[in-house]
């Protein structure tokens, strides 16, 4: 089967570096995915990362470990629009299925 | 705009009722995946198509079936419908199953009172 853990919640300061942090299991591995979510509204993707490392894309890097099941979300020069829920998915392999976990809630203060 | 087609974008219904929900995918995409999201809850995988044929099912429940067309539009069907399945439905779509992010439309509300 498939899981994915993320925090429910961060809180960070306008300006600011956060690091929101996703674990995964799945039935074989073919990708990890972050997406952006305004309250209803549909997810936007940030990233994609199938091997190992940091992918850099302006503000947003996201990083993976194979290994360890482990990614994170790295979120520079924090802005208020930055307020949204941050969803980490897993691909299996195959393609069959992409699973997201519940997202995290990242609040943004001045 | 992410290319990926949803309608109706809002629909309030009876309990016991059926609607279909329908989404065109972008342009040359040949995978088709509906997922549900309750109120602050993540995104529920439901069911995938890939040119027309099933790939996976997740959580969906047998009142609810899903179809892809030869025209690569597909439409999610809900019948018998309770209170617990008010939520938005999504319909994201990407190129191919196995590469490449998804993109989603923008959802379709569904409120069954």
């Amino acid at each position: 089967g498939q899981n994915i853990d993320q925090p429910t919640e961060m809180t960070a300061t306008e300006g600011a570096i956060v690091q929101i942090n996703c674990t995964y299991q799945t039935s074989g591995f073919n990708g990890l995915f972050w997406y952006q979510q305004h309250a209803g509204e549909a997810p936007t993707f940030l990233s994609y990362n199938v091997l190992d490392g940091l992918e850099e894309k302006g503000r947003f890097s996201s990083f993976l470990s194979r290994s360890k099941g482990y990614s994170y979300l790295l979120l520079k020069e924090l802005q208020m629009k930055d307020s949204a829920s941050y969803l980490c998915a897993a691909r299996n392999t195959g393609g069959f299925k992409t699973i997201f976990g519940a997202g995290t809630r990242l609040f943004v203060k001045a | 705009d992410s290319g990926v087609t949803q309608t109706p974008k809002h629909l309030i219904t009876a309990t016991g009722q059926r609607v279909t929900l329908r989404c065109s995918p972008r342009s040359g995409d040949l995978s088709v995946y509906w997922y549900q999201q309750s109120l602050d809850q993540g995104l529920q995988f439901l069911i995938h198509y890939y040119n027309g044929e099933e790939r996976a099912k997740g959580n969906i429940l047998e009142r609810f079936s899903a179809q892809q067309f030869p025209d690569l539009h597909s439409e999610l069907n809900l019948s018998s419908l309770e209170l617990g399945d008010s939520a938005l439905y999504f319909c994201a779509s990407s190129l191919r199953q196995d590469t490449g992010e998804l993109f989603f439309g923008e959802g379709s509300r569904l409120t069954v009172l």
